[in-house]
Protein backbone atom coordinates (compact mmCIF):
# COMPACT_ATOMS: atom_id res chain seq x y z
CA UNK A 1 0.00 0.00 0.00
CA UNK A 2 1.19 3.44 -0.74
CA UNK A 3 2.67 5.47 2.15
CA UNK A 4 1.81 9.00 0.10
CA UNK A 5 -0.84 10.70 -1.05
CA UNK A 6 -1.10 12.95 -3.95
CA UNK A 7 -3.76 14.91 -6.25
CA UNK A 8 -5.10 13.12 -8.84
CA UNK A 9 -4.72 16.30 -11.59
CA UNK A 10 -3.27 19.29 -11.64
CA UNK A 11 -3.31 21.67 -14.42
CA UNK A 12 -0.06 24.54 -15.41
CA UNK A 13 -0.08 26.89 -17.82
CA UNK A 14 3.68 26.42 -19.85
CA UNK A 15 6.48 28.79 -18.65
CA UNK A 16 4.95 28.80 -15.27
CA UNK A 17 6.47 26.94 -12.16
CA UNK A 18 4.00 23.46 -11.22
CA UNK A 19 4.23 22.67 -8.01
CA UNK A 20 3.09 19.19 -7.21
CA UNK A 21 2.27 18.60 -3.51
CA UNK A 22 2.63 15.04 -2.16
CA UNK A 23 1.66 14.08 1.97
CA UNK A 24 3.64 11.23 3.11
CA UNK A 25 2.07 11.94 6.93
CA UNK A 26 3.56 8.38 8.30
CA UNK A 27 7.36 8.78 6.86
CA UNK A 28 9.74 7.58 9.60
CA UNK A 29 13.42 9.23 10.31
CA UNK A 30 15.18 7.44 7.90
CA UNK A 31 12.30 7.23 4.81
CA UNK A 32 13.59 8.99 1.98
CA UNK A 33 10.53 10.89 -0.47
CA UNK A 34 11.79 10.05 -4.04
CA UNK A 35 9.76 11.54 -7.13
CA UNK A 36 9.50 9.93 -10.73
CA UNK A 37 7.42 10.81 -13.69
CA UNK A 38 6.19 8.70 -16.26
CA UNK A 39 5.19 10.39 -19.83
CA UNK A 40 2.15 8.23 -21.77
CA UNK A 41 3.37 5.37 -23.07
CA UNK A 42 7.02 5.32 -21.60
CA UNK A 43 8.89 3.53 -19.06
CA UNK A 44 8.91 6.11 -15.33
CA UNK A 45 11.53 8.44 -15.23
CA UNK A 46 13.72 8.99 -12.14
CA UNK A 47 13.61 12.89 -11.35
CA UNK A 48 14.86 13.62 -6.92
CA UNK A 49 14.73 12.75 -3.66
CA UNK A 50 15.23 13.58 -0.29
CA UNK A 51 15.45 13.17 3.20
CA UNK A 52 15.07 16.42 4.81
CA UNK A 53 16.77 19.34 3.18
CA UNK A 54 15.72 20.77 0.29
CA UNK A 55 17.29 19.81 -2.91
CA UNK A 56 17.68 20.54 -6.35
CA UNK A 57 19.01 19.24 -9.67
CA UNK A 58 18.40 20.00 -13.34
CA UNK A 59 15.29 18.58 -13.73
CA UNK A 60 13.42 20.13 -10.38
CA UNK A 61 13.35 20.97 -7.04
CA UNK A 62 12.43 18.80 -3.91
CA UNK A 63 10.89 21.24 -0.74
CA UNK A 64 10.30 19.41 2.16
CA UNK A 65 8.50 20.55 5.35
CA UNK A 66 10.32 20.63 8.50
CA UNK A 67 8.30 18.03 10.10
CA UNK A 68 8.88 16.19 6.83
CA UNK A 69 4.97 14.88 6.48
CA UNK A 70 4.79 16.65 3.19
CA UNK A 71 6.82 17.65 0.13
CA UNK A 72 6.50 19.63 -2.67
CA UNK A 73 8.10 19.14 -6.07
CA UNK A 74 9.05 22.41 -7.99
CA UNK A 75 9.03 22.15 -11.89
CA UNK A 76 10.40 25.75 -12.57
CA UNK A 77 9.99 26.63 -15.87
CA UNK A 78 7.40 23.83 -16.97
CA UNK A 79 7.08 22.93 -20.45
CA UNK A 80 4.42 21.20 -22.90
CA UNK A 81 7.11 18.17 -22.38
CA UNK A 82 6.64 17.94 -19.16
CA UNK A 83 3.14 16.74 -18.94
CA UNK A 84 3.05 13.63 -17.65
CA UNK A 85 2.22 11.19 -14.52
CA UNK A 86 4.29 11.97 -11.17
CA UNK A 87 4.67 9.97 -8.86
CA UNK A 88 5.88 10.64 -4.64
CA UNK A 89 6.92 7.37 -3.34
CA UNK A 90 8.02 6.35 0.03
CA UNK A 91 10.56 3.53 -0.30
CA UNK A 92 9.99 0.34 2.27
CA UNK A 93 13.24 -0.10 3.55
CA UNK A 94 12.70 -3.22 5.18
CA UNK A 95 14.00 -6.35 2.58
CA UNK A 96 13.92 -6.18 -1.16
CA UNK A 97 14.46 -1.87 -1.99
CA UNK A 98 11.48 -2.05 -4.32
CA UNK A 99 9.10 1.03 -4.92
CA UNK A 100 5.44 0.62 -4.50
CA UNK A 101 3.68 3.30 -7.37
CA UNK A 102 0.23 5.07 -6.51
CA UNK A 103 -1.76 6.92 -8.77
CA UNK A 104 0.13 9.82 -8.64
CA UNK A 105 -0.80 13.27 -10.15
CA UNK A 106 -1.84 13.62 -13.71
CA UNK A 107 -0.22 17.30 -14.64
CA UNK A 108 -0.71 18.50 -17.60
CA UNK A 109 1.05 21.76 -19.18
CA UNK A 110 -1.21 24.24 -21.22
CA UNK A 111 0.13 26.20 -23.90
CA UNK B 1 24.15 6.98 -17.97
CA UNK B 2 22.15 4.31 -16.80
CA UNK B 3 20.17 3.89 -19.64
CA UNK B 4 17.48 0.91 -19.72
CA UNK B 5 16.92 -0.93 -22.90
CA UNK B 6 13.76 -3.57 -23.69
CA UNK B 7 13.42 -6.01 -26.81
CA UNK B 8 10.94 -6.23 -28.34
CA UNK B 9 9.31 -2.74 -27.84
CA UNK B 10 6.04 -4.17 -29.26
CA UNK B 11 4.99 -7.75 -29.80
CA UNK B 12 1.76 -9.90 -30.65
CA UNK B 13 1.06 -13.19 -30.27
CA UNK B 14 -1.12 -15.95 -30.03
CA UNK B 15 -3.31 -17.04 -27.89
CA UNK B 16 -1.06 -20.29 -26.04
CA UNK B 17 1.96 -19.61 -27.28
CA UNK B 18 5.36 -18.22 -24.92
CA UNK B 19 6.85 -14.81 -25.64
CA UNK B 20 10.32 -13.24 -23.91
CA UNK B 21 10.96 -9.84 -23.02
CA UNK B 22 14.86 -8.69 -22.62
CA UNK B 23 16.11 -5.89 -20.38
CA UNK B 24 19.39 -4.89 -20.48
CA UNK B 25 21.31 -1.84 -18.64
CA UNK B 26 23.89 -0.82 -20.93
CA UNK B 27 26.10 1.30 -19.45
CA UNK B 28 25.79 0.03 -15.74
CA UNK B 29 25.80 -3.33 -13.85
CA UNK B 30 22.82 -4.03 -12.58
CA UNK B 31 22.60 -5.86 -8.88
CA UNK B 32 19.05 -5.66 -8.75
CA UNK B 33 16.48 -5.69 -12.02
CA UNK B 34 12.53 -5.13 -11.51
CA UNK B 35 9.82 -6.34 -13.34
CA UNK B 36 6.31 -4.14 -13.89
CA UNK B 37 2.69 -4.35 -15.38
CA UNK B 38 0.60 -1.78 -16.43
CA UNK B 39 -2.66 -2.06 -17.59
CA UNK B 40 -4.36 1.05 -19.05
CA UNK B 41 -5.09 4.08 -16.84
CA UNK B 42 -3.66 2.37 -14.33
CA UNK B 43 -0.66 2.32 -12.41
CA UNK B 44 2.54 0.49 -12.43
CA UNK B 45 2.26 -2.66 -10.42
CA UNK B 46 5.51 -4.73 -9.68
CA UNK B 47 5.51 -8.57 -10.38
CA UNK B 48 8.73 -9.53 -9.46
CA UNK B 49 12.52 -8.66 -7.88
CA UNK B 50 15.55 -10.34 -9.71
CA UNK B 51 18.96 -10.06 -8.56
CA UNK B 52 21.38 -11.88 -10.55
CA UNK B 53 22.38 -15.53 -10.07
CA UNK B 54 19.43 -15.77 -7.93
CA UNK B 55 15.62 -17.05 -8.33
CA UNK B 56 13.37 -14.33 -8.22
CA UNK B 57 10.95 -13.02 -5.49
CA UNK B 58 7.50 -12.57 -7.04
CA UNK B 59 4.68 -10.65 -5.38
CA UNK B 60 1.75 -11.66 -4.10
CA UNK B 61 -0.54 -12.86 -6.81
CA UNK B 62 2.02 -13.32 -9.53
CA UNK B 63 2.30 -17.04 -10.86
CA UNK B 64 5.68 -17.60 -10.38
CA UNK B 65 5.31 -20.71 -13.36
CA UNK B 66 3.96 -18.26 -15.59
CA UNK B 67 5.50 -15.38 -15.66
CA UNK B 68 9.12 -17.09 -15.60
CA UNK B 69 12.10 -14.70 -14.98
CA UNK B 70 15.85 -15.22 -15.31
CA UNK B 71 18.67 -12.99 -14.47
CA UNK B 72 22.05 -14.37 -15.34
CA UNK B 73 24.07 -12.00 -15.90
CA UNK B 74 24.61 -8.42 -13.99
CA UNK B 75 23.57 -6.90 -17.48
CA UNK B 76 20.36 -8.83 -18.42
CA UNK B 77 17.48 -9.89 -17.18
CA UNK B 78 14.62 -11.54 -19.09
CA UNK B 79 10.55 -12.24 -18.49
CA UNK B 80 8.71 -15.13 -20.24
CA UNK B 81 5.03 -14.34 -20.21
CA UNK B 82 4.42 -18.84 -20.58
CA UNK B 83 1.35 -19.61 -22.36
CA UNK B 84 -0.04 -16.52 -22.98
CA UNK B 85 -3.69 -15.57 -23.24
CA UNK B 86 -5.82 -12.15 -23.96
CA UNK B 87 -5.96 -11.53 -20.25
CA UNK B 88 -1.60 -10.94 -20.36
CA UNK B 89 -2.27 -8.60 -22.73
CA UNK B 90 -0.30 -5.49 -20.97
CA UNK B 91 2.73 -2.87 -20.73
CA UNK B 92 5.37 -4.88 -19.34
CA UNK B 93 8.55 -2.56 -17.90
CA UNK B 94 11.90 -3.80 -16.21
CA UNK B 95 14.07 -1.23 -13.98
CA UNK B 96 17.64 -1.90 -12.47
CA UNK B 97 19.21 -0.01 -9.87
CA UNK B 98 23.20 0.35 -9.32
CA UNK B 99 22.32 -0.48 -5.34
CA UNK B 100 23.84 0.43 -2.64
CA UNK B 101 23.08 3.91 -1.17
CA UNK B 102 21.24 4.43 -4.73
CA UNK B 103 19.39 1.11 -4.37
CA UNK B 104 15.93 3.34 -4.30
CA UNK B 105 16.99 5.09 -7.71
CA UNK B 106 15.61 3.11 -10.97
CA UNK B 107 15.91 3.35 -14.45
CA UNK B 108 13.41 1.87 -16.49
CA UNK B 109 13.15 0.77 -19.56
CA UNK B 110 10.87 1.96 -22.36
CA UNK B 111 8.49 -0.80 -21.92
CA UNK B 112 7.41 -3.67 -23.90
CA UNK B 113 3.38 -3.70 -25.21
CA UNK B 114 1.96 -7.39 -25.12
CA UNK B 115 -1.26 -7.99 -27.19
CA UNK B 116 -2.26 -11.63 -26.89
CA UNK B 117 -4.63 -12.21 -29.83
Amino acid sequence: DAKTTQPPSMDCAEGRAANLPCNHSTISGNEYVYWYRQIHSQGPQYIIHGLKNNETNEMASLIITEDRKSSTLILPHATLRDTAVYYCIVPYTQGAQKLVFGQGTRLTINP
Amino acid sequence: GAVVSQHPSRVICKSGTSVKIECRSLDFQATTMFWYRQFPKQSLMLMATSNEGSKATYEQGVEKDKFLINHASLTLSTLTVTSAHPEDSSFYICSATLGGLRRYEQYFGPGTRLTVT
